[in-house]
């Protein structure tokens, strides 16, 4: 039973609006959330983490908001630029273990 | 900046065959992880090691056995491949009690 959901398979968003990512998670003993962006042909790269004590993380035009009653998690890039174009995967952690989400696929359209 | 390599970047191979996939890290990680990524099903996790000849399953280990003689060393065998095993593989390291891992490159493995 998939321990973490994207629901949304793909997304496309106009240059320079906000892209909103979304994840749900079931298990509430994870303690660690984490977003990787993944080019075609290439290895999952890490974007941007956050701690469950935590309920926002910023990094440059990246947040990640966590919402652990509701067990959810967002990322939102803004401004959004053509090379965000990408697979993004969110994954929790419990331990040293990882569970990974089926991906949403994002298009930056110029 | 840790580096995660993974021998082949394409794999074609019988079915039956015995497979050998190799991930090398570079930075004294204990842990190590396989994947596979398919469609629609995200990244599911294999095997992961926490030490050296250490091992435990993911969540879908059948088919699939590993060994981890040296620590840099993480490897993925496939007993015997069947047509389901096409995917592409990805291995990751981290450092115990650290939660970020790092990527390899990936495995495209197609089994015929």
């Amino acid at each position: 039973d998939q321990q973490v959901k994207q629901n949304s398979p793909s997304l496309s968003v106009q240059e320079g609006r906000i892209s909103i990512l979304n994840c749900d998670y079931t298990n509430s003993m994870f303690d660690y959330f984490l977003w990787y962006k993944k080019y075609p042909a290439e290895g999952p790269t890490f974007l941007i983490s956050i701690s469950s004590i935590k309920d926002k993380n910023e990094d440059g035009r990246f947040t990640v908001f966590l919402n652990k009653s509701a067990k959810h998690l967002s990322l939102h890039i803004v401004p959004s630029q053509p090379g965000d174009s990408a697979v993004y995967f969110c994954a929790a952690s419990e331990g040293n273990q990882f569970y990974f989400g089926t991906g949403t696929s994002l298009t930056v359209i110029p | 900046d840790v580096k995660v390599t993974q021998s082949s970047r394409y794999l074609v191979k019988r079915t039956g065959e015995k497979v050998f996939l190799e991930c090398v890290q570079d930075m004294d990680h204990e842990n190590m992880f396989w994947y596979r990524q398919d469609p629609g099903l995200g990244l599911r996790l294999i095997y992961f090691s926490y030490d050296v000849k250490m091992k435990e399953k993911g969540d879908i280990p059948e088919g699939y056995s590993v060994s981890r003689e040296k620590k840099e060393r993480f490897s993925l065998i496939l007993e015997s491949a069947s047509t389901n095993q096409t995917s592409m593989y990805l291995c990751a390291s981290s450092l115990m009690g650290q939660s970020t891992g790092t990527f390899g490159s990936g495995t495209r493995l197609t089994v015929v």
